[in-house]
């Protein structure tokens, strides 16, 4: 149990156009979902939070109209990559957690972005 | 700010060696901490986690971490190395903070296991 699927796996986009990443709990109900970013050779880095149904909570420095972010549903959040620049480019993960304790997040395979 | 430390980058082993990784970790409050791997082109797996009880924590694949508050650290283990265990390894603590709960993750240590 608690599988996290991101689709796509990989995108190339170019220079200026907008993408957007599908997170997907598959056999819970993920009342919150994190979103990070992880640069080569780097760990992963907290971009935002987000729980069902409210406006999610960017960490300082992340630009929140760039990086869009809808949890529209207890299984689903997407994370929009507005505007892209090839500084975009990233391993995007996403994670999910039920509600209550113990609060352990499952995370998703990651998408590969390239902005061309 | 609160802070996750991992002592070593990169680490070289050879196969059977022993395997400590050092993590620290920075806040007083309560955390849940984890252990994570990374192998080469794969997604973030997890090795084990200490929520509460025994401060030792045996995880999949013979790894064991071993929590000790005192000195705010959850140091991973492995008695004899694998080839296969050639990966990334990351340590990560789970704050309770602004309401919501946060994970934040130490640099990672870059592993090598040459046969």
């Amino acid at each position: 149990g608690a599988v996290v699927s991101q689709h796509p796996s990989w995108v190339i986009c170019k220079s200026g156009t907008s993408v957007k990443i599908e997170c997907r709990s598959l056999d819970f109900q993920a009342t919150t979902m994190f979103w990070y970013r992880q640069f080569p050779k780097q760990s992963l880095m907290l971009m935002a939070t987000s729980n069902e149904g409210s406006k999610a909570t960017y960490e300082q420095g992340v630009e929140k109209d760039k990086f869009l972010i809808n949890h529209a549903s207890l299984t689903l959040s997407t994370l929009t990559v507005t505007s892209a620049h090839p500084e975009d480019s990233s391993f995007y993960i996403c994670s999910a957690s039920r509600s209550g304790p113990p609060n352990e997040q499952y995370f998703g395979p990651g998408t590969r972005l390239t902005v061309t | 700010a609160q802070s996750v430390s991992q002592h070593n980058h990169h680490v070289i082993l050879s196969e059977a060696a022993s395997l400590e990784l050092g993590c620290n970790y920075s806040y007083g409050g309560t955390v849940n901490l984890f252990w994570y791997v990374q192998y080469p082109g794969q997604h973030l797996q997890l090795l084990l986690k200490y929520f509460s009880g025994d401060p030792l924590v045996k995880g999949i694949k013979g790894f064991e971490a071993e929590f000790i508050k005192s000195k705010f650290s959850f140091n991973l283990r492995k008695p004899s190395v694998q080839w296969s265990d050639t990966a990334e390894y990351f340590c990560a603590v789970n704050l309770f903070s602004g309401g919501y709960n946060k994970l934040i993750f130490g640099a990672g240590t870059r592993l090598a296991v040459h046969p």
